[in-house]
């Protein structure tokens, strides 16, 4: 098993360009979730998915978009890069989380991408 | 909005002491908790977590107490080896996971 795979590890952007980061996991997990961690900020959670076709927004989401069209996929969009966009992404991935589902509560991560907007 | 937070953002301790991290929350309704390490260049990874109704756990080498009371989690690491070195957060509530800033432990030889 992969885990969780995010690409690219590192990119630069010009402020105004946009990209997608993606992030793909082979866990059959139903939850998945990005985060940007910052220097001493700790990690922030940008979006979230449930599972296929369902997102929310966590604390940071101004600025990215993000979709779940299939269980294993759940990139993450900058429209509009900007420079306060500068920093290390993380994406996460869980078992199932609900009612009446067994919530383990680990979230499986990827190595990151590095992301810098001039 | 109500948030995790760390007391030291770094701990340095001698290799084989124990070390002791530890994290306050605000969130009364928080009912899981986890801890992470994250190594340098890389994600975080799961260390040991604990429900509400519980106040202590243990796993290989390291132990996490949970008071309630006081809205305190701490992370308590035996005999603390070189490849302990990392930064380690604690998060809560599995749906919405927020964490800590972290604090940076460092094993002295």
């Amino acid at each position: 098993n992969a885990g969780v795979t995010q690409t690219p590890k590192f990119q630069v952007l010009k402020t105004g360009q946009s990209m997608t980061l993606q992030c793909a996991q082979d866990m059959n997990h139903e939850y998945m979730s990005w985060y940007r961690q910052d220097p001493g900020m700790g990690l922030r959670l940008i979006h979230y998915s449930v599972g296929a076709g369902i997102t929310d927004q966590g604390e940071v989401p101004n600025g990215y978009n993000v979709s779940r069209s299939t269980t294993e996929d759940f990139p993450l969009r900058l429209l509009s890069a900007a420079p306060s966009q500068t920093s290390v992404y993380f994406c996460a991935s869980s078992y199932t989380v609900g009612p009446g589902s067994k919530w383990t509560g680990e979230l499986f991560f990827g190595e990151g991408s590095r992301l810098t907007v001039l | 909005g109500e948030s995790v937070g760390l007391h030291l953002p770094t701990l340095s301790v001698q290799e084989g002491d124990n070390s002791i991290i530890n994290c306050a929350y605000s969130n009364s309704a928080s009912d899981y908790f986890i801890w992470y390490k994250q190594e340098s260049g890389k994600g975080p990874q799961f260390i040991i977590d604990i429900r509400s109704n519980m106040d202590k756990r243990q796993g290989q080498r390291v132990t996490v107490l949970l008071n309630k009371t006081v809205k305190h989690l701490s992370l308590q690491i035996a005999a603390t080896q070189p490849g302990d070195s990392a930064v380690y957060f604690c998060a809560e509530n599995p749906s919405d996971m927020r964490f800590g800033a972290g604090t940076r432990l460092t094993v002295k030889p």
